[in-house]
This record gives C-alpha cells, sequence and structure tokens, in this order.
C-alpha cells in the first residue's frame, strides 16, 4: 500500500467559507494529481503538478488552486466554497517508469467534502 | 481528442457467474492500466498492459490488450461478492492518460 495522506477525511462546511485539503506523499514522487469524484462516477483530473513550483489545469474546470511548494506536499484550496463544490476529492501521486514511459497512480483516501 | 469508452457502466452479477467489461479508445494506446475501486473506497491499481495482444491473469481476473492496442477487456470468472466496486480503465498515449467511465459491479449472492 502507498504512502499518501489525504486530511481531512470528511469536512462539512458552510457556503463561502475558505478551505484547504491537504495532501502528502512519502514516496518521493514527482507527479501528483487532483480529482473529483461523486460517488461511483468517473474520476475527474482537476490539478495535477510534475514537480516543486510546476502547477496545471485538468480537464475538468475548477474553481480550486493549487501549489507545489515541496515534493512531498500538494494541498488545494477554494476560496468560497459553495453547495455546488461538495463532492469526493481525491489525490494521487505517480513516479514515471523510464522503462515503460508509464507510471502507476497512487491514490490517497480521500476528502469527502459537503458545502451547506 | 482522445476518447475512451467503457462498457457496459453497470454489471449485475450472480455469484459465481464470469462476465467481461470492455475498455475502447478512439486512438492507438501506449498502454492501459485497470484500477479497482470499493464502495467507500479509492481507486487501486490493478495491472498494466504494454504489448499488443498481451494476456495477463491475476486469480480469477483475466486482462487483454487488443491487437491494434486500441482496446482492452477484463473477464472475471466465478465471480464473488469481493469482486465488487467500479473498475476504471486508464488509456495512455506516450505521456498523456484518461480514465474510463468505469464499469460498476454488482454481485448478488
Amino acid at each position: 500500500e502507498a504512502d499518501i495522506y489525504q486530511t481531512p477525511r470528511y469536512l462539512v462546511i458552510g457556503t463561502g467559507k475558505k478551505i484547504t485539503l491537504e495532501c502528502s506523499q512519502t514516496m518521493g514522487h514527482d507527479k501528483m494529481y487532483w480529482y473529483q469524484q461523486d460517488p461511483g462516477m468517473e474520476l475527474h483530473l482537476i490539478h495535477y503538478s510534475y514537480g516543486v513550483n510546476s502547477t496545471e489545469k485538468g480537464d475538468l474546470s475548477s474553481e480550486s488552486t493549487v501549489s507545489r511548494i515541496r515534493t512531498e506536499h500538494f494541498p488545494l484550496t477554494l476560496e468560497s466554497a459553495r453547495p455546488s463544490h461538495t463532492s469526493q476529492y481525491l489525490c494521487a501521486s505517480s513516479d514515471r517508469s523510464d522503462r515503460e514511459y508509464t507510471d502507476t497512480q497512487y491514490f490517497g483516501p480521500g476528502t469527502r467534502l459537503t458545502v451547506l | 481528442g482522445q476518447q475512451v469508452m467503457q462498457i457496459p457502466q453497470y454489471q449485475h452479477v450472480q455469484e459465481g457467474e464470469d462476465f467481461t467489461t470492455y475498455c475502447n479508445s478512439s486512438t492507438t494506446l501506449s498502454n492501459i492500466q485497470w484500477y479497482k475501486q470499493r464502495p467507500g473506497g479509492h481507486p487501486v491499481f490493478l495491472i498494466q498492459l504494454v504489448k499488443s495482444g498481451e494476456v495477463k491473469k491475476q486469480k480469477r481476473l483475466t486482462f487483454q490488450f487488443g491487437e491494434a492496442k486500441k482496446n482492452s477487456s477484463l473477464h472475471i470468472t466465478a465471480t464473488q461478492t469481493t469482486d465488487v466496486g467500479t473498475y476504471f480503465c486508464r488509456a495512455d498515449s506516450w505521456g498523456k492518460f484518461q480514465f474510463g467511465a468505469g464499469t460498476q459491479v454488482v454481485v448478488t449472492p
């Protein structure tokens, strides 16, 4: 099992609040990702990073922002939470395998966010 | 752009039966990965296929990569309740990837 952690695991918060979802990995992986997923539904990539000081937006437009100041840490911030942000947020990391030009993603346990 | 389709979206299976789920890409792939997400859990890597026509087995699960490297299948024999969950394929094109929408598997005893 991979060493990737997310906090909090559950969060219920009121509209308009600023929140930060934490994600940390101890594997030294360069690549990190944030996905948004509604229960039982598909994974939507919202942000990714290929290294320190590198961040990109994913396929799904999101009002959240991310930062990558340290290799092991990839927090996601919502400046003003809204009910439409209610979802599960999954963090993942991977390290490139030069032999096959691919990488396996290791997912954290997720944060279930509810915005009232 | 690349389109990835997983069929079926839902699969209801009687315990002990076999079933197959498919992952189809509109473009040729460099490799494909399969992940499993248990209800309430997070996706977990199962396997990766790289070569054309490659077949890999994990106990009752058989994974196959098509000859044209545009599709893949996951076949489960003698389904058990532990097979419940959503199976996602991840289609890779030399650095770019896309997850399929998943096949949600429900097993009835």
